[in-house]
């Protein structure tokens, strides 16, 4: 069974990094390209970023380019998010996401449950 | 940059009945690389179709999605009372991948 476990949100302080992890488990996570998709509270989803199995391929979107770094770290199965001048634009959900394949142009096929960051003084 | 515009942005109506999500791209989609995604209240987002039209693992046959180029559909054919949701659609065939701003299906 395919799992996505996101952590290391919370309430940062704007100026301010926080670093989110996913750990990935039930399938073989370096075959995968991998993403971050946002949604700020009561609005749509937007993707943050996204890395292909072997960090050859990064993509962000213009929100957060020069910001959020994304790495990944296959023989731990996990992903990152490094998120550095934060502003209370970035207050969202946090979703981890497995791509369908292993470039940077597949759907995503499984979610994780998110973890919250709130950029607040 | 690729806007996803779709609509309504809310369609009520009663279970048993068919519904259809229209998702229209700002240019052409490469190679229909268009996927919709259903959102229960507190939940994680779920893959419905990917690639226009192929249903994803465990999707019942009464979602189904077509379209190209700039032009997509998601149907519902007769709603069970767990359709009732948010639908996003996503083009991923170029960067940054987008999102469309979703469409509520409730229930009338």
């Amino acid at each position: 069974e395919v799992q996505l476990v996101e952590s290391g949100g919370g309430l940062a302080q704007p100026g301010r990094s926080l670093r989110l992890s996913c750990a990935a488990s039930g399938f073989s996570f370096d075959d995968y390209a991998m993403h971050w998709v946002r949604q700020a509270p009561g609005k749509g989803l937007e993707w943050v970023s996204g890395i292909s199995w072997n960090s050859g391929s990064i993509g962000y979107a213009d929100s957060v380019k020069g910001r959020f770094t994304i790495s990944r770290d296959n023989a731990k199965n996990s992903l990152y998010l490094q998120m550095n001048s934060l502003s209370a634009e970035d207050t969202a959900l946090y979703y981890c996401a497995k791509g369908g394949g292993s470039g940077s142009y597949w759907h995503f096929d499984y979610w994780g449950q998110g973890t919250l960051v709130t950029v607040s003084s | 940059e690729i806007v996803l515009t779709q609509s309504p942005g809310t369609l009520s109506l009663s279970p048993g009945e068919r519904a259809t999500l229209s998702c229209r791209a700002s240019q052409s989609v490469s190679s229909s690389y268009l996927a919709w995604y259903q959102q229960n209240p507190g939940q994680a987002p779920r893959l419905l179709i990917y690639g226009a039209s192929n249903r994803a693992t465990g999707i019942p046959d009464r979602f189904s999605g077509s379209g190209s180029g700039t032009n997509f559909t998601l149907t519902i054919s007769r709603l069970e009372p767990e359709d009732f949701a948010v639908y996003y659609c996503q083009q991923y065939g170029s960067s940054p991948l987008t999102f469309g701003g979703g469409t509520k299906v409730e229930i009338k």
